[in-house]
């Protein structure tokens, strides 16, 4: 199956510092990637679907100034919590769908990013 | 809007026995997807089965099927000779107009 590289799995930052976090498709072209956020023992939440080359579409209650989704390539997109804060504390993943194919319609998943923000 | 709603927060099930997990969905789309990921305690996801809404037939992967209702708007997944490895967080997602979301989970128990 394709494979979906999120990095870093954990990172720990200071409270109003930035954090980048990278999703990498590594044998697929991504044509759309999507980010969610999980709390403890609940569901993943849609925070913004991103299509290469275009701008990301933040669902609704989710701050697009705070969450910025770059999509430059058909096989990268990062998410960068800016100004960061201890509620921004959470596990963030990442999702790829191909371009096209029999496996159009499967999303593959990275393997998260816990960030804690002391 | 798109909801998918898990009713069942838990659910256990003694080994070698079968369970079902059930899963509604809202759409006024007539083509989507749906699937039931499997959430380990690593919380990497793992795609379990998949189910285009064009096809009638219900999927099945080994262990794993589905009983998809179109009409009932309804998804649940069968799994049979539950093994000690099925433990983990279960969510029933849909794809449609561009959007993957998920239910709330369920949370399988596998009792030896």
């Amino acid at each position: 199956g394709a494979v979906v590289s999120q990095h870093p799995s954990w990172v720990i930052c200071k409270s109003g510092t930035s954090v980048k976090i990278e999703c990498r498709s590594l044998d697929f072209q991504a044509t759309t990637m999507f980010w969610y956020r999980q709390f403890p023992k609940q569901s993943l939440m849609l925070m913004a679907t991103s299509n290469e080359g275009s701008k990301a579409t933040y669902e609704q209650g989710v701050e697009k100034d705070k969450f910025l989704i770059n999509h430059a390539s058909l096989t990268l997109s990062t998410l960068t919590v800016t100004s960061a804060h201890p509620e921004d504390s959470s596990f963030y993943i990442c999702s790829a769908r191909t371009a096209g194919g029999e496996e159009d319609t499967e999303a593959f998943f990275g393997q998260g990013t816990r960030l804690t923000v002391v | 809007a798109q909801t998918v709603t898990q009713s069942q927060p838990e659910m256990s099930v003694q080994e070698a026995e079968t369970v079902t997990l059930s899963c509604t969905y809202d759409t006024s789309e007539s083509d989507y997807y749906l699937f039931w990921y499997k959430q380990p305690p690593s919380r990497q996801m793992i795609l379990v089965i998949r189910q285009e809404a064009y096809k009638q037939q219900n999927a099945t992967e080994n262990r794993f099927s589905v009983n998809f209702q179109k009409a009932a708007k309804s998804f649940s997944l069968k799994i049979s000779d539950s093994q000690l490895g099925d433990a983990a967080m279960y969510f029933c997602g849909y794809f449609g107009n561009e959007k993957l979301t998920f239910g709330t989970g369920t949370r399988l128990t596998i009792i030896p």
